[in-house]
């Protein structure tokens, strides 16, 4: 059980598009979402924390306007890196959890490069 | 605020071989404690837990026990394989907060 799907998990595109990434919790309900983003060799740096139903939370540095979070269903949060550059390159990752006391399960990640 | 520190890498081990990565943390209040492990180009797998001090988590031949004295999660194993290799977080939750905070993470690579 617990299984959190990520979709794509790799992208390439051209500077300038935007790309959505998709988060689903497959077999629960996730009232909390997590959107993570790791250097290579780094650990995870947690970009912001989405509710379903209202405004994600950014962490500082992050821009809001750059990384936009959708979290409209209780099984479904998104991602959407808007005109991306090549700086945007990264592995980005999410995470759901059912609440406060139970862990955060992690989909597989996302490659994304921008050229 | 909330940090973990793990011993740095990489790890490198021959199979068979007895695996410990180290890992302190600094919270308030009583925090959870999670070791989760990540295998090449893929996300993070929760390998094991503790809530409580003194708890001990344990999966897949791997142990951890929270120990409040020592602010320590230290991660063993006693035997570790090829398959073990990845790289390893130990990560705390503190209080009513949901944010996982990570350690840098420690490549572990084991060698036939």
């Amino acid at each position: 059980g617990a299984v959190v799907s990520q979709h794509p998990s790799r992208v390439i595109c051209k500077s300038g598009t935007s790309v959505k990434i998709e988060c689903r919790s497959l077999d629960f309900q996730a009232t909390t979402m997590f959107w993570y983003r790791q250097f290579p060799k780094k650990s995870l740096m947690l970009m912001a924390t989405s509710n379903e139903g209202s405004k994600a939370t950014y962490e500082q540095g992050v821009e809001k306007d750059k990384f936009l979070i959708n979290h409209a269903s209780l099984t479904l949060s998104t991602l959407t890196v808007t005109s991306a550059h090549p700086e945007d390159s990264s592995f980005y990752i999410c995470s759901a959890t059912e609440g406060i006391n139970q862990p955060q399960h992690f989909g597989d990640g996302t490659r994304l490069s921008i050229l | 605020g909330n940090s973990v520190t793990q011993m740095e890498g990489p790890v490198t081990l021959s199979e068979e071989a007895f695996l410990t990565i180290n890992c302190t943390y600094t919270a308030t209040g009583y925090p959870s404690l999670f070791w989760y492990v990540q295998y090449p180009g893929e996300g993070l797998q929760l390998l094991l837990k503790a809530t409580k001090a003194d708890d001990k988590g344990s999966n897949k031949g791997f142990e951890a026990t929270y120990r409040k004295e020592t602010t320590s999660f230290h991660l063993e194993k006693g035997s570790v394989q090829v398959s073990d290799s990845a790289v390893y977080f130990c990560a705390l939750r503190g209080g009513s907060n949901y944010k996982l905070t990570f350690g840098k993470g420690t490549l572990l690579t084991v060698n036939p």
